[in-house]
């Protein structure tokens, strides 16, 4: 069962913020947003996290709505190397997996 | 850290043959996680450990799969005997549990995969 909605594919022009949509409407109170993204052939990578406030590190932005139903994942100067299949997942506090969907495949541009 | 280390990088092997895949996850994380990619299915998690036990193996796809953790650095996800349609790169990840605002973090290292190819 989809936790989470993505568009599958869009374009960036390098140097500008790409803003990546997420919508996960049924979300619960204790569930935490993930951000991954996977370069061609390698492993996914991590991003960042958050549960209801925005979050910020060295890779990113997390907006996160009030209502917690959609979120939107911010590069704020995408790079050709941001290229990638980027996935957003709801994950329980306790629950230790995660399940990875279809993802969105940003396209950074020259 | 050298990060998630994953052995071999490449198999190709024919229909029939055993499968061994090696894992050696990042010194110092209690759990370990093997997931399978594949273009139609995308990223599947087959099974994942804590503290060497297994605790979820429902994504184990049939009882030609098995894996083992015998201690805390080094993982096996074995496939016997192999069929074609096991085909896919196979991540091995660790996660550790940073601590991150005084609570508990999940974030899930990947290794860089073992792109499996049986004939």
């Amino acid at each position: 069962d989809a936790k989470t909605t993505q568009p599958p594919s869009m374009d960036c022009a390098e140097g500008r913020a790409a803003n990546l949509p997420c919508n996960h409407s049924t979300i619960s109170g204790n569930e935490y947003v993930y951000w991954y993204r996977q370069i061609h052939s390698q492993g996914p990578q991590y991003i960042i996290h958050g549960l209801k406030n925005n979050e910020t590190n060295e890779m990113a932005s997390l907006i996160i709505t009030e209502d917690r139903k959609s979120s939107t994942l911010i590069l704020p100067h995408a790079t050709l190397r941001d290229t990638a299949v980027y996935y957003c997942i709801v994950r329980g506090r306790n629950d230790y997996k995660l399940s990875f969907g279809a993802g969105t495949t940003v396209t950074v541009r020259a | 850290d050298a990060g998630v280390i994953q052995s071999p990088r490449h198999e190709v092997t024919e229909m029939g043959q055993e499968v061994t895949l090696r894992c050696k996850p990042i010194s110092g994380h209690d759990y370990l996680f093997w997931y399978r990619q594949t273009m139609m299915r995308g990223l599947e998690l087959l099974i994942y450990f804590n503290n060497n036990v297994p605790i979820d193996d429902s994504g184990m796809p049939e009882d030609r799969f098995s894996a083992k953790m015998p201690n805390a650095s080094f993982s096996t996800l074995k496939i016997q005997p192999s069929e074609p349609r096991d085909s896919a790169v196979y991540f091995c990840a660790s996660s550790g549990g940073d601590r991150g605002k005084g609570k508990r973090v999940e974030k899930l290292f990947f290794g860089s995969g073992t792109q499996l190819s049986v004939l």
